[in-house]
């Protein structure tokens, strides 16, 4: 059974720094790209940020708004996926859900599907 | 980035009665590998999001037959057959041919 498990959130006051976690099981962590998906309370679903496979490189991508403040990074002998969160802002605060995203093998589309969620952490920046 | 629009915005249904949302896209999710990346999810509440649909038309292992999938290009259409009181939440389409962008989601509830 795949499982998420995210840890790490609180409060932090704007500007400060906070790193969340993931622990993934159920399944062969390093063969997968790994994305963080955030949700402002009572707001819909805002796409963050992935980390690709040791294959390509462990390359990440970012969404606009976070670029240059938050860092994605993953150790595979841990099953682990990290963000490290940095400057943050009042506009950061959200439930940050650790997510999967499903093999392929060719052809693959920039994109791709998100097939798992863990339960999510909720982060509260606020002074 | 992709703009993915879904309407309507909330829905008010009867039990067993059906449910249709639609979800247009910017610009079409065909990729050249002859697949369109939409996806469907629904989020009920207080839970994380979970995968209905995948591939516009794919149910996702151990979702019920009454979620179906539709469409093509930038046009797309989820329907349930019959609407049960399980089916309550927020349910929300995903582009994945460029990095990942939602709709900006349907609330369903029960009459």
């Amino acid at each position: 059974e795949v499982q998420l498990v995210e840890s790490g959130g609180g409060l932090v006051q704007p500007g400060g720094s906070l790193r969340l976690s993931c622990a993934a099981s159920g399944f062969t962590f390093s063969d997968h790209y790994m994305d963080w998906v955030r949700q402002a309370p009572g707001k819909g679903l805002e796409w963050v940020g992935r980390t690709r496979n040791k294959a390509n490189s462990y390359t990440t991508e970012y969404t606009a708004s976070v670029k240059g403040r938050f860092t994605i990074s993953r150790d595979d002998s841990k099953n682990s996926l990290y963000l490290q969160m940095n400057s943050l802002k009042t506009e950061d605060t959200a439930v940050y859900y650790c997510t999967r995203v499903p093999l392929c093998t060719t052809r693959c589309p920039i994109g791709r599907d998100i097939d798992y969620w863990g339960q999510g952490t909720l982060v509260t920046v606020s002074s | 980035d992709i703009v993915m629009t879904q309407t309507p915005l909330s829905l008010s249904v009867t039990p067993g009665q059906p449910a249709s949302i639609s979800c247009k896209s910017s610009q079409s999710l065909l990729h050249s590998d002859g697949k369109t990346y939409l996806c469907w999810y629904l989020q009920k509440p207080g839970q994380s999001p979970q995968l209905l649909i995948y591939g516009v038309s794919s149910r996702f292992s151990g979702v019920p037959d009454r979620f179906s999938g539709s469409g093509s290009g930038t046009d797309f259409t989820l329907k349930i057959s019959r609407v049960e009181a399980e089916d309550v939440g927020v349910y929300y389409c995903m582009q994945g041919i460029h990095l990942p962008t939602f709709g900006g989601g349907t609330k369903v509830e029960i009459k």
